[in-house]
């Protein structure tokens, strides 16, 4: 199976701080990378995937980027209702998809 | 809008057998991949299952094979997971999601899950 590191593991910042979350895969998996924002007791909910292709009322200020085994995932200006457990996931070739460990992002 | 609601959460004891539903509305349910996801307490996601639109291809993550089951009903939009010989590493909350991915040729992609549901608890536990 394919393994999926996210870094850091916590990351503690201010509103309007610009954040990146880095996620590496243990193999090339080409774009099959999608993001999810799950707050405590809720539902994850898919920001990104297939890399960068920003899900449908997600706002712009979150982005993703990369392709074979490293991915960013980067918000632009940290709001209140960002912070949250940030996890990636692959989704490359047959399953399962594993996700990564996880990226709790707290307010510093 | 659409929605997808679990249900058939709770205590089980070492050994026994669960059974998971999930009713989903707002979408045409028989055309899309659906697959489970779960989250021990504390801990991060794990993938489960999931199946193609008509239940023909399934797959499943190393730890369930053999005691889990995935399947679906399209007549009343409704995915099962059918549990046998649970574990307490098995204590997690289930989250069913619908799965973009598609199907061509005989073969299936699954990918990524755009909707999930709020989840259902399981704890196995003597």
């Amino acid at each position: 199976d394919i393994q999926m590191t996210q870094s850091p593991s916590s990351l503690s910042a201010s509103v309007g701080d610009r954040v990146t979350i880095t996620c590496r895969a243990s193999q090339s998996i080409s774009n099959y990378l999608n993001w999810y924002q799950q707050k405590p007791g809720k539902a994850p909910k898919l920001l990104i995937y297939a890399a960068s292709s920003l899900q449908s009322g997600v706002p712009s200020r979150f982005s993703g980027s990369g392709s074979g085994t490293d991915f960013t995932l980067t918000i632009s200006s940290l709001q209140p209702e960002d912070f949250a457990t940030y996890y990636c996931q692959q989704s490359y070739s047959a399953p399962p998809h594993t996700f990564g460990q996880g990226t709790k992002l707290e307010i510093k | 809008e659409v929605r997808l609601v679990e249900s058939g959460g709770g205590l089980v004891q070492p050994g026994g057998s669960l059974r998971l539903s999930c009713a989903a509305s707002g979408f045409t349910f028989s055309n899309y991949l659906m697959g489970w996801v779960r989250q021990a307490p504390g801990k991060g996601l794990e993938w489960v299952a999931n199946l193609n639109q008509d239940g023909s291809q399934k797959y499943y993550v190393d730890s369930v094979k053999g005691r889990f089951t995935i399947s679906r009903d399209n007549a009343k939009n409704s995915l099962y997971l059918q549990m046998n010989s649970l574990r307490a590493e098995d204590t997690a909350v289930f989250y069913c999601a619908r799965d973009r991915g598609y199907c061509s040729g005989g073969t299936c992609y699954p990918s990524y899950f755009d909707y999930w549901g709020q989840g259902t608890l399981v704890t196995v536990s003597s």
